[in-house]
């Protein structure tokens, strides 16, 4: 199984640029990186998947280093409403069908 | 286009009964999951379904909980005897299946708002 492990929790100020690491020492070759934010009494949802080099999309940013052993979500300019908690997952080639785990995430606390 | 349906939304019962929850997934999506999460954790994998098939319940408790997906789409999690450390949120989500050449792609995952389950 290919783990991952971010922080546990970051704080941030509105309008700043918001980094989430995460590292993933044994991503397999054919696994993609992928990310999802949750809100309190909601499910989660899906933000952005990558497998190499940069990603964007509307909501944020993934870059990938060429080892692919971490990735890093960039949220722009955060608001109160990016309050969430943040999941790091790596696809799982192990068996013939895809896992989805979820780690513990990171807590994002946006302050005003 | 219309989400993942869940329901009940909230349930309280008493340790040793029983509950069923359901779930709806999107239009056309082969795959199931129903994912349990604890205050303050992630959401753990209880069990996949291909369709109608079993893909994994390796966590899933099986002495107590049970699950079906009767023709490929709709789908009920039944916990018998319910114990205190079943309360948690219990989330369906449902997916497409992708596959490109050369890779697998872990397929984007549609949630419901969960069902809250409250044991006393």
């Amino acid at each position: 199984l290919a783990k991952t492990t971010q922080p546990i929790s970051m704080d941030s100020y509105e309008g700043q640029e918001v980094n989430i690491t995460c590292s993933h020492n044994n991503i397999a070759t054919n696994d993609y990186i992928t990310w999802y934010q949750q809100f309190p009494s909601q499910g989660p949802r899906f933000i952005i998947q990558g497998y190499k080099t940069k990603v964007t999309n509307e909501v944020a940013s993934l870059f990938i280093p060429a080892d692919r052993k971490s990735s890093t979500l960039s949220l722009p300019r955060v608001s109160l409403s990016d309050t969430a908690v943040y999941y790091c997952l790596v696809g799982d080639t192990e068996t013939s069908y895809d896992k989805v785990i979820f780690g513990p995430g990171t807590s994002l606390s946006v302050i005003p | 286009e219309a989400g993942v349906a869940q329901s009940p939304r909230y349930k309280i019962i008493e340790k040793r009964q029983s509950v069923a929850f359901w779930c709806n997934p999107i239009s056309g999506h082969a795959t199931l999951y129903w994912y349990q999460q604890i205050l303050g954790q992630g959401p753990k994998l209880l069990i996949q379904f291909q369709n109608n098939g079993v893909v994994d319940d390796s966590q899933l408790p099986k002495d107590r909980f049970s699950a079906e997906r009767l023709k490929g789409v709709d789908s009920t999690l039944k916990i018998q005897p319910a114990k205190l450390e079943d309360s948690a949120v219990y989330l369906c989500a449902s997916s497409l299946d992708l596959g490109l050449a050369g890779g697998r792609v872990t397929g984007e995952l549609f949630f419901g708002e969960g069902s809250r389950l409250t044991v006393l």
